[in-house]
């Protein structure tokens, strides 16, 4: 089957670090993306992991584990501005797809 | 210049009327796609096109049509709109399927009263 989950609801103080978990189950698995959408807006990329590791884009990174079906991205120095929901995505050669979580909705305070 | 582009953005209708939401990308992609997004935010899958072919069909209503006239266009064609219907709808392309960044419209948000 195909299966992604991830945390509904985070909240963060600006200035500090968060991390957005993300365990995925999927056949062809060919990636994990990561993206961001603003309310009312369309979801925008930000990261794309295939191989094991951590890649880091500025202020946010994005780690993969295949063997454990896990990612995470973290952002750092958090500002107001990064109050969004945050989408885990992975890709599926064999199916032909992107099949997105239910989303992480992150809410920064001053 | 927009790299997606959906007509209409909003669109309110009432209950068993047809529409269609048309989408175009510049991107030179080879494949597009149409998501729903409901109230939860949960972004699923509808169709899936490559090179003007169908490849991925969800499970959806066959009162969901897609139709790809080249591989730069895939539009959205609804008939007899139910209120379950109402949602944003997202295109998307990717140079292939399942393997490259998706990029995204500006959704359609279908009201149906």
């Amino acid at each position: 089957g195909q299966n992604i989950d991830q945390p509904t609801e985070m909240t963060a103080t600006e200035g500090a670090i968060v991390q957005i978990n993300c365990t995925y189950q999927t056949s062809g698995f060919n990636g994990l993306f990561w993206y961001q959408q603003h309310a009312g807006e369309a979801p925008t990329f930000l990261s794309y992991n295939v191989l094991d590791g951590l890649e880091e884009k500025g202020r946010f990174s994005s780690f993969l584990s295949r063997s454990k079906g896990y990612s995470y991205l973290l952002l750092k120095e958090l500002q107001m501005k990064d109050s969004a929901s945050y989408l885990c995505a992975a890709a599926s050669s064999s199916a032909s797809k992107i099949i997105f979580g239910s989303g992480t909705r992150l809410s920064i305070r001053p | 210049d927009t790299a997606v582009s959906q007509t209409p953005k909003y669109l309110v209708t009432q209950m068993g009327n047809d529409k269609s939401i048309k989408c175009e990308q510049n991107l030179g992609h080879d494949t597009m796609y149409w998501y729903k997004q409901d109230s939860k935010k949960f972004l699923k899958i509808m169709f899936s096109y490559n090179n003007k072919e169908l490849i991925i069909n969800e499970t959806v209503p066959n009162r969901f049509s897609p139709k790809s006239p080249d591989k730069a266009h895939l539009n959205l064609h609804i008939n007899s709109l139910e209120l379950g219907d109402s949602a944003v709808y997202f295109c998307a392309s990717s140079q292939e399927p399942g393997g490259t960044e998706a990029f995204f419209g500006q959704g359609t948000r279908l009201t149906v009263v």
